[in-house]
């Protein structure tokens, strides 16, 4: 079975600097997918970047970027000019097989964030 | 467009109660997950629906049950509630639940905060 480990409970980042968030997978698969999502203290989750096991290129969107490595089974975010409203809790997710061809995303245990002015 | 609209927002039960969740997908979405949400166990996959079908379960007793009406909404059902079932309980709509490897985003409701007194 899948698994997602994001090691870090919690991180703090001054206001305007970079932070990166752990994490790490382990599948069996070949091709396979992995998000992030973005929860905020309204509870919602916010999708973020998806990153695919065969694109070429690291995925960005605005100011998240993945750093991808597969070899280590990696998909670190990285989160430049973190601001205010970046403070919550961030999942590292990836999707599993289910029976029929079907999936369901499995989630890492969560890092909590906070930026600090 | 409307976002997934998850009601209520909280709800407070008794031991032995019993409760339905409504969750509201995004206008074209034909697939609806559910997913729990507790400090301990983290999210896990609740169940799945798909043009009114449950095509997949997760690993929960029979006491929660679900469906999907014809206009994709969905509702969850938990009976006789224990108070292990305190959680933030989760619905996600995407266009069709998406193949393993599709970068298919799941967009996910604010959630029903339940607490079983």
């Amino acid at each position: 079975a899948q698994k997602i480990t994001q090691t870090q409970p919690g991180m703090f980042v001054q206001e305007k600097e970079a932070v990166t968030l752990d994490c790490t997978y382990d599948t069996s698969d070949q091709s396979y997918g992995l998000f992030w999502y973005k929860q905020p203290s309204s509870g919602e989750m916010i999708f973020l970047i998806y990153q695919g096991s065969y694109d070429e290129q690291n995925a960005t969107e605005g100011r998240y970027s993945l750093n991808f490595q597969k070899a280590r089974k990696s998909a670190n975010l990285v989160i430049s000019a973190s601001q205010l409203g970046d403070s919550a809790m961030y999942f590292c997710a990836m999707r599993e097989a289910l029976s029929g061809g079907y999936n369901k995303l499995i989630f890492g245990a969560g890092t909590r964030l906070a930026v600090h002015p | 467009k409307a976002g997934v609209t998850q009601t209520p927002r909280y709800l407070i039960k008794t031991r032995g109660q019993q409760v339905t969740l409504s969750c509201s997908p995004i206008s074209g979405h034909r697939s609806v997950s559910w997913y729990q949400q507790t400090p301990g166990q983290g999210l896990q996959f609740l169940f799945e629906y798909f043009s009114e079908t449950q095509r997949n379960k997760g690993n929960f007793p029979g006491r929660f049950s679900g469906r999907q009406f014809s206009n994709s909404r969905s509702e969850m059902n938990v009976s006789t509630l224990e108070l292990g079932d305190s959680a933030l309980y989760l619905c996600a709509s995407s266009l069709t639940g998406g193949k393993l490897t599709t970068n298919e985003k799941l967009f996910f409701g604010s959630g029903t905060q339940l607490s079983v007194l």
